[in-house]
């Protein structure tokens, strides 16, 4: 079973413009990771928030975790046509190696 | 440059036909991980090995399984592919140990039935 859900699913966007999407969870966590996956390809890591963290950042990623609400978001600014994926927050319980994703959010970004 | 190998890339079977997808890795990493991800859907995880550990989950099928001669190569075998079984395989490695580091993902191998 999936460990989070997203929100929204999906969300178009201008280039130029923020993106924000949430994800909230189930279970307690050891840590949150964001990644991105381009159409038909694998995922790739893009950031990590433990849970003693509240805020993160990246480049033009910014990563929010509120262990209280379990809930996390994803802030990608200034976005480029580039940015155009899905991005998929994952849990990883404590005392575990396995990650469970939440339900993604597909991106687009109009140039 | 390290990094998780599958092969083939896309592949074709017929109903019923056993099939096996392949990954390799470079990065030396004790975990290894099977997802199965079906379109539009989060990736779904099969089953991993800590070193030689196989960890299945409760609600994978019998129908599949896994191989893993040694750190490097680990194989995913589906002995009697359905239609619902198309979907893309991604494999997985990480580090392991108490850090839980991410993971790094393999291209995925796209699963046609027919």
């Amino acid at each position: 079973s999936q460990q989070g859900e997203e929100d929204p699913q999906a969300l178009s966007i201008q280039e130029g413009e923020n993106a924000t999407m949430n994800c909230s969870y189930k279970t307690s966590i050891n840590n949150l990771q964001w990644y991105r996956q381009n159409s038909g390809r694998g995922l790739v890591h893009l950031i990590l928030i433990r849970s003693n963290e509240r805020e993160k950042h990246s480049g033009r990623l910014r990563v929010t975790l509120d262990t209280s609400k379990k809930s996390s978001s994803l802030l990608i600014t200034a976005s480029r046509a580039a940015d155009t994926a899905s991005y998929f927050c994952a849990g990883i319980v404590t005392a575990g190696n396995k990650l469970t994703f939440g339900g993604g959010t597909r991106v687009l970004v109009k140039p | 440059d390290a990094m998780v190998i599958q092969n083939p890339r896309y592949q074709v079977t017929q109903f019923g036909k056993p099939v096996t997808l392949s990954c390799s890795q470079t990065l030396n990493h004790n975990v290894m991980y099977w997802y199965q991800q079906k379109s539009s859907q989060a990736p779904k995880l099969l089953f991993h090995y800590y070193d030689k550990d196989f960890n299945n989950e409760a609600d994978t099928p019998d129908n599949f399984q896994s191989r893993r001669p040694n750190t490097s190569f680990c194989f995913l075998d589906i002995r009697s592919p359905g239609l619902g079984d198309a979907a893309m395989y991604l494999c997985a490695t990480s580090p392991g140990g108490l850090s839980y580091n991410e993971q790094f993902f393999g291209p995925g191998t796209r699963l046609t039935v027919l």
